[in-house]
């Protein structure tokens, strides 16, 4: 099917963990985007990348590595998550960072225990 | 950072136009206006965005300000589906999408 989508949709892990979300987009767009979203922050910008091996920090980056070996794929990967993780995390895409819209996934609700 | 200041929450009756204001009086010349809405319990989703001219789409119409400090999202009838959080941003050239609070529309039958 063609679109974005986010695996897994829900995930509980425990403090310490590793843990990995995934993205997959079937348009070749250029850009992907990782955010979280919590209660009383709103949106927050963890990653992007304009193109495969090119990424470059958002706002709230520590505690999270991405890599982008394939156009139509951008993992977010928790090295060692924290209760402070816990979060619902949103993937998107766009031909472009500006000119273009972005398309967002579903999300992935995570849970740190 | 290119900042935009919306009301926090506006409310509308079910097949009445809305217009959702968008003050942005430190934009550059190339930043471009984005808005996007968020329902309950889903992600964001791509309404509109401009540059410098007015905009239609399916969705909406996006009225940009001549001297483009301020812009409009017009919803020409609201529906009970239209609910939801309403984002207001600018995109720098060289930057991503940055999500601020938004404007809550309320929507009444």
């Amino acid at each position: 099917d063609a679109g974005i989508t986010q695996s897994p949709r829900y995930k509980i892990t425990e403090t310490g963990r590793q843990v990995t979300l995934m993205c997959h987009q079937t348009w070749s767009h250029s850009y992907m985007f990782w955010y979280r979203q919590d209660l009383g922050h709103g949106l927050r910008l963890i990653y992007y990348s304009a193109a495969a091996d090119i990424t470059d920090k958002g706002e709230v980056p520590d505690g999270y590595v991405v890599s982008r070996s394939k156009t139509e794929n951008f993992p977010l990967t928790l090295e060692s998550a924290t209760r402070s993780q816990t979060s619902v995390y949103f993937c998107a895409s766009s031909e472009s960072a500006t000119v273009y819209g972005y398309t967002f996934g579903s999300g992935t609700r995570l849970t740190v225990v | 950072d290119a900042k935009t200041t919306q009301p926090n929450s506006m409310e509308s009756n079910e097949e009445e136009p809305v217009h959702l204001p968008c003050n942005h009086s430190t934009i550059s010349g190339t930043d471009y206006i984005h808005w996007y809405r968020q329902l309950p319990s889903q992600g964001p989703e791509y309404v509109i965005h401009g540059l410098t001219s007015n905009v239609n789409n399916r969705m909406a119409s996006l009225a940009i300000a001549e001297d483009r400090k301020s812009s409009t999202l017009i919803l020409h009838r609201a529906t009970l589906r239209d609910a939801a959080v309403y984002y207001c941003i600018l995109i720098p050239a060289g930057t991503a999408l940055i999500f601020g609070k938004g404007t809550t529309l309320s929507v009444s039958s």
